[in-house]
């Protein structure tokens, strides 16, 4: 069976300063790789997907993940972080199938002035 | 419709009373998906449907969960006999077939008293 961890349950940062949101999964498979977003009160919202090809992964809203295949991770970069990013990202991972996905506890980022 | 919708956004239940949770996916998506999201955790799988056929519902806890989309598009998720740890979010999603990174959406907050 899949398993995604999010090593992170909270990570705070000021605003402007570059983040990492870190995710490693396991799977012996060939895999694809989804980073969402959850706002409060709202459902998930699609970030970014690493399905083949280049490693690194640019995704809506300035962020970019990078999928390593010798580490089996996926962590979630923004360069420069804004007040309204603070949300709770959830990394995902199918095996494909019926595009079920597996997702991490989730990792709540909180972006102060 | 332009996105997922899902009725009643809030629900609160009696222990042991039966519910309903209604589902509207994107006009055309073939394929359709409900995901149960405790509170603090990552969404878990319960039920896949393409168009009217159920293709797994390996996710669901117990025989008092039951799903269903007669018409391959409204989908309703029904919980027997409520308990307490039913008190979840209830996400559905729905994409075209094939697709990775679906539409989820707002959810159904279940509160079981």
């Amino acid at each position: 069976a899949q398993s995604v961890t999010q090593l992170d349950s909270q990570v705070p940062v000021f605003e402007e300063a570059p983040v990492e949101l870190r995710c490693n999964y396991s799977s012996s498979v060939s895999v694809y790789l989804f980073w969402y977003v959850q706002y409060p009160n709202q459902g998930l919202q699609l970030l970014l997907k690493y399905l083949s090809g280049s490693t690194l992964v640019k995704g809506i809203n300035g962020f970019e993940a990078e999928f390593n295949k010798s580490q089996t991770s996926f962590h979630l970069r923004k360069p420069s972080v804004h007040i309204s990013d603070t949300a709770e990202y959830f990394c995902a991972v199918s095996d494909g199938g019926y595009s079920t996905l597996t997702f991490g506890k989730g990792t709540m980022l909180l972006v102060s002035p | 419709g332009a996105g997922v919708s899902q009725s009643p956004r809030y629900k609160v239940a009696k222990r042991g009373q039966d519910v309903a949770l209604r589902c509207d996916p994107i006009s055309g998506h073939v394929s359709l998906f409900w995901y149960q999201q405790a509170l603090g955790q990552g969404p878990e799988f319960l039920t896949y449907f393409q168009n009217e056929a159920q293709l797994d519902k390996s996710g669901l806890p117990s025989d008092r969960f039951f799903a269903e989309r007669p018409e391959g598009s409204v989908s309703t998720l029904k919980i027997q006999r409520t308990q307490q740890e039913d008190s979840a979010v209830y996400l559905c999603a729905s994409s075209p077939l094939g697709s990775y990174g679906y539409t989820f959406g707002s959810g159904t907050r279940l509160t079981v008293v």
